[in-house]
């Protein structure tokens, strides 16, 4: 079965500066990935997915994370961080017909001004 | 495109009574839905796959009988809290899924008092 870990908990960076959250996956196969953002007491908003193709993928609010399958990654990336864009991210891994989709534990990213 | 909604946003009951959340998808019809728990400040535990016109699938450790799933058209799932108890409080969201992708609701946040 697949997993993910996000090796970071909580991130601090200051407004406007570049941002990369971390995410190495398990699966035998090629993943489907994904990137969410959770903002505080809502649901999850989809940054970005990857399912084959282009191993840089752009995403919504300027986000773009690259697939690197021979380290297992897929970092999420920002070159400036916007103070709204403090939340939990989620990293996310589905298999097949993505029945079976797998979360790490999430990077809280606090933005200072 | 690809929104889901959830009712109600939060709801508050006495211990013992049954609740029942709607999941929506509002412009997409989703032969699949997923049914989540979220602790404070942890990640996305699946409790159920729900699929239109048949029984849920459970995840291990998930009582059927106490979180009963209906997925009775292409556009609706509800889960229904039976004899809820203060253990039951959490942040329940739902999915669901289009183009190999989940798109998740905003979220009920259940207390049992």
């Amino acid at each position: 079965a697949q997993s993910v870990t996000q090796p970071d908990i909580h991130i601090t960076v200051s407004e406007g500066a570049s941002l990369e959250l971390r995410c190495n996956y398990s699966y035998g196969a090629t993943p489907y990935l994904f990137w969410y953002v959770q903002s505080p007491g809502q649901g999850l908003q989809l940054l970005l997915k990857y399912f084959s193709g282009d191993t840089l993928v752009q995403g919504i609010k300027g986000f773009e994370a690259e697939f690197k399958r021979s380290q297992s990654s897929f970092n999420l990336r920002k070159p400036s961080v916007h103070w709204s864009d403090a939340a939990e991210y989620f990293c996310a891994v589905g298999a097949g017909n993505n029945n079976d989709m797998r979360f790490g534990a999430g990077t809280r990213l606090t933005v200072k001004p | 495109g690809a929104v889901v909604s959830q009712h109600p946003s939060w709801v508050i009951c006495k211990s013992g009574t049954s609740v029942k959340i709607e999941c929506r998808s509002l412009d997409f019809q989703a032969t699949t839905m997923f049914w989540y728990r979220q602790f404070p400040k942890q990640s996305l535990m699946l409790m159920a796959t729900s699929n239109e016109g048949s029984k849920a699938t459970y995840e291990q450790g998930v009582e059927k009988d106490k979180f009963l799933i209906n997925h009775a058209s292409l556009t609706l799932s509800t889960l229904t809290v039976t004899s809820a108890h203060p253990e039951d409080s959490s942040f329940y969201i739902c999915s669901g899924r289009a183009a190999e992708t989940q798109y998740f609701g905003p979220g009920t946040r259940l207390l049992v008092l």
